[in-house]
């Protein structure tokens, strides 16, 4: 089976930097991703790691190491609108869909 | 352009009822996946359609089900509601079979 590990909630203050990580246990999956979602509205893609190593996006980065079963997710300059929910998810390598396995989601609560 | 719509947004039904939920993908979009949330945990996958036929389905009871049509909109229906088939249940869309979804807002059903 598969199953993502983050934690349920972060608290940053503006202009921080805030590290949400994301350990999992699969057999077998194509890529690490990140989702945002503000207050139970749609998840909007943020970022992905088909390899290991650092993808940089603006403000967002991201990192995956298969080898550790590790990934995380770097915000930095955190604004008051980055509050919200943070999910990881992987797309599974066995059968050909577009399956996607999401971590429980970590909270991110940004203070002045 | 539109993005992915899903209608109605919020729904309130009674044990034992059917329910309906509709998805219109972004124009192009072949691909319709839908997943449910429990508020408080990350999406889970029920369905996929690729081109109208079914290429996913998650672990979810028969008491669900779905379909694509030719224009490439999608219906969830669910039957004999039960309490916690209440949930934010979220459509995303993709040109691909595998990558790239976009999220719709979502319908938040709640039974009573």
């Amino acid at each position: 089976g598969q199953s993502l590990e983050q934690p349920s909630e972060v608290t940053a203050v503006e202009g921080a930097i805030v590290q949400i990580n994301c350990t999992y246990q699969t057999s077998g999956f194509y890529g690490l991703s990140w989702y945002q979602q503000h207050d139970g509205g749609a998840p909007t893609f943020l970022s992905y790691n088909g390899l290991d190593g650092l993808e940089e996006t603006g403000r967002f980065s991201s990192f995956l190491s298969r080898s550790d079963s590790y990934g995380y997710l770097l915000l930095q300059e955190l604004q008051m609108k980055d509050s919200a929910s943070y999910f990881c998810a992987v797309r599974p390598s066995s059968g050909n869909t577009g399956k996607l396995i999401f971590g429980q989601g970590t909270t991110l609560q940004v203070k002045p | 352009d539109a993005g992915v719509t899903q209608s109605p947004t919020h729904l309130i039904k009674t044990r034992g009822q059917h329910v309906t939920l509709r998805c219109s993908p972004i124009s192009g979009h072949k691909s319709v996946s839908w997943y449910q949330q429990v508020l408080g945990q990350g999406p889970q996958f029920i369905f996929q359609y690729y081109e109208k036929e079914e290429r996913g389905r998650g672990n979810f009871p028969d008491r669900f089900s779905a379909r694509q049509f030719p224009n490439y909109s999608s219906e969830l229906n669910v039957n004999a509601l039960l309490l916690g088939d209440s949930a934010l249940y979220l459509c995303a869309s993709s040109s691909s079979v595998n990558y790239g979804y976009t999220f719709g807002s979502g319908t938040r059903l709640t039974v009573v």
